[in-house]
């Protein structure tokens, strides 16, 4: 079965801080990763998606096939990072839906 | 820009009442969906529709009922609301069912 793994409910770093949120998945084929974020008071937004290999708002993530993973990776963090981040998985080649990790929220202290 | 609007922010509604959460999108996707998003649990999918008057199960569809008409409106329907049903329902809609998925607003559901 697909799943999507987020093991953190909470990550608390210090303003300039590196940031790793870990995601973890379940798929045996090839799948298409996500990270969706949402800032207090606004709706939830796509933050970057694996076949991009863009870098938003100083963001990356990487995805590793031998170890299942998609972890979220920035060198400094800002004030401005504090929200609520999930990672999200989707089928290549399927009517499917996109499957949600439960979440992790990152609080980014002064 | 994707417009996606549900039709109302705040709602509170007492057990046993039929419930009707709307959602409207301004850019012609096929794909909508609606979920339940609640603290430690994540996004759990309740339905989704691929076109009109299709619609497919998802996670969690047991005590909901969803309605398409027309391509740009999907509504979900609580047939009965219960106090487990409280919740912030999120509305989304997406090109394609695997792509990237536009938001609406949410609704904070209480059943009181």
């Amino acid at each position: 079965a697909q799943r999507v793994t987020q093991p953190e409910k909470l990550l608390s770093v210090f303003k300039g801080a590196p940031v790793e949120l870990k995601c973890n998945y379940s798929y045996s084929g090839s799948p298409e990763l996500f990270w969706y974020v949402q800032y207090s008071r606004q709706r939830l937004q796509l933050l970057l998606r694996h076949i991009s290999r863009e870098s938003i708002k100083g963001f990356t993530a990487d995805l590793n096939k031998g170890e299942t993973s998609f972890h979220l990776k920035k060198p400094f963090a800002q004030e401005e990072d504090s929200a609520m981040y999930y990672c999200a998985l989707s089928r290549y080649s399927s009517a499917s839906k996109i499957i949600f990790g439960s979440g992790t929220r990152l609080s980014i202290r002064p | 820009d994707v417009k996606v609007t549900q039709s109302s922010r705040y709602l509170v509604k007492r057990t046993g009442e039929k419930v009707f959460l709307e959602c409207v999108q301004d850019m012609d996707h096929e794909n909508m969906f609606w979920y339940r998003q609640d603290p430690g649990l994540g996004l759990r999918l309740i339905y989704f529709s691929y076109d009109v008057k299709m619609k497919e199960k998802g996670d969690i569809p047991e005590g909901y009922s969803v309605s398409r008409e027309k391509k740009e409106r999907f509504s979900l329907i609580l047939e009965s609301a219960s106090t487990n049903q409280t919740s912030m329902y999120l509305c989304a809609s997406s090109l394609s069912a695997g792509g990237e998925q536009y938001f609406g607003p949410g609704t904070r559901l209480t059943v009181t």
